[in-house]
Order: structure tokens, then C-alpha cells, then sequence
């Protein structure tokens, strides 16, 4: 069954700390995963995209990488901001594109 | 250029009534989509449209239709509504059906007593 599953489901740091986000998927043949930012109330928004050939991918403060041998993949921010209280979610589709599935989210919140 | 819009941001229902939830994009993509969220999971994908003409069944198409209006607009239809389908409700366009970048809209919040 292709899964995603993505932890921790909560996670509080203190502002300027750094924190890693993780994501181990089942989805197969593997396409891409995105990670993409949901601030509360909002719709989520794109933050990196991997293809197979590639292992890491910034995105300023956001860096991801991506194992496809063991299909994890982890996102790491750098310096954390009060802006980045939100939900990480992971995406992994499939090569045919006939499946996009969706982790249900880290929550992260950023104390000052 | 204002994106993925969707309407009403909010929606209280008896249970039985029907509604109909609207999306429309702006950015000229051919394939769209309607999710539900649900607290503790990932998004579900419950229709999408490849591309103006054309409707197909997600994970979780049970008590909804939609309609590909043009290739703008896609609406999604509750016939009788359910406790059930309390959630929060996202629309989604891209360039084509497949791995190609989502864009979101805001979410509509339904609540169904």
C-alpha cells in the first residue's frame, strides 16, 4: 500500500534554533516528493520538489534531502523565524502520476 | 493575478442540505482538483479534472460531483450533506495532471450539524 508517514506529528523549538523534519514513504515506482508549508488557514504552498537523481535541494533557510535507496527524506531549517510556525507536509507521487499521496504533517511551532 | 480562489471561506449545514462549493483559477492551468483535510490526516483527493471536459474519481468521491464548468472554474457539489463531511475543503490547480507544482487555494470550512 503506498504510504507516507512523516515525524515527528509535533515538534516546539525556540526561535533561531535549527530543527529536521522527517518522511519515510512506500509509494512505488517513486516520481518526485515535494514538501510543501501550510500556515493555519491557509492552503499549502510549494517548498522543494526531488526527483530520483537528486539528494538535496535548498530553498533558502529550507534545506531537503532525499534518500530513495531507504525512501526517506528529511527537511531541515536553518535558523528558524517566528514565520515559520506552520505544517510541513510531505507529497510523494508516483511515475505515472496516478498517485499523489499526501502525509498528514509535522506541526511545527516556533517559540520566541 | 489572484491564484486559486475559492468561496464561501465558511459553510454551516443541517444535515440533508446540499451546497455547492466554488473554485476558479486564474493562472491558466488545465488540470484541477478538490481535496478534504481532516485533523490527523493528509490531504484526500476526492475529484479532479485532467482537463476541461473531463471528471474523474479520487480516493474519496462517496456524496460528492463535480463540475468542470471551463477550464477555469470547478465546483464541487454536496447533494446531502452528512456529519461526515465536516471538514475543511481545499481546490488545487496545476499546469497538468501528474507531478507538475499544486496551487492552493485558501480552503472552505464546513461544518455539518
Amino acid at each position: 500500500k503506498n504510504q507516507v508517514e512523516q515525524s515527528p506529528q509535533s515538534l516546539i523549538i525556540l526561535e533561531g534554533k535549527n530543527c529536521t523534519l522527517q518522511c519515510n514513504y512506500t509509494v512505488s515506482p517513486f516520481s518526485n516528493l515535494r514538501w510543501y508549508k501550510q500556515d493555519t488557514g491557509r492552503g499549502p504552498v510549494s517548498l522543494t520538489i526531488m526527483t530520483f537523481s537528486e539528494n538535496t535541494k535548498s530553498n533558502g533557510r529550507y534545506t531537503a534531502t532525499l534518500d530513495a535507496d531507504t525512501k526517506q527524506s528529511s527537511l531541515h531549517i536553518t535558523a528558524s523565524q517566528l514565520s515559520d510556525s506552520a505544517s510541513y507536509i510531505c507529497v510523494v507521487s508516483d511515475s505515472s502520476a496516478s498517485k499523489i499521496i499526501f502525509g498528514s504533517g509535522t506541526r511545527l511551532s516556533i517559540r520566541p | 493575478n489572484a491564484g486559486v480562489t475559492q468561496t464561501p471561506k465558511f459553510q454551516v449545514l443541517k444535515t440533508g442540505q446540499s451546497m455547492t462549493l466554488q473554485c476558479a483559477q486564474d493562472m491558466n492551468h488545465n488540470s484541477m482538483y478538490w481535496y478534504r483535510q481532516d485533523p490527523g490526516m493528509g490531504l484526500r483527493l476526492i475529484y479532479y479534472s485532467a482537463s476541461e471536459g473531463t471528471t474523474d474519481k479520487g480516493e474519496v468521491p462517496n456524496g460528492y460531483n463535480v463540475s468542470r464548468l471551463n477550464k477555469r472554474e470547478f465546483s464541487l457539489r454536496l447533494e446531502s450533506a452528512a456529519p461526515s463531511q465536516t471538514s475543511v475543503y481545499f481546490c488545487a490547480s496545476s499546469v497538468d495532471r501528474g507531478p507538475d507544482e499544486q496551487y492552493f487555494g485558501p480552503g472552505t470550512r464546513l461544518t455539518v450539524t
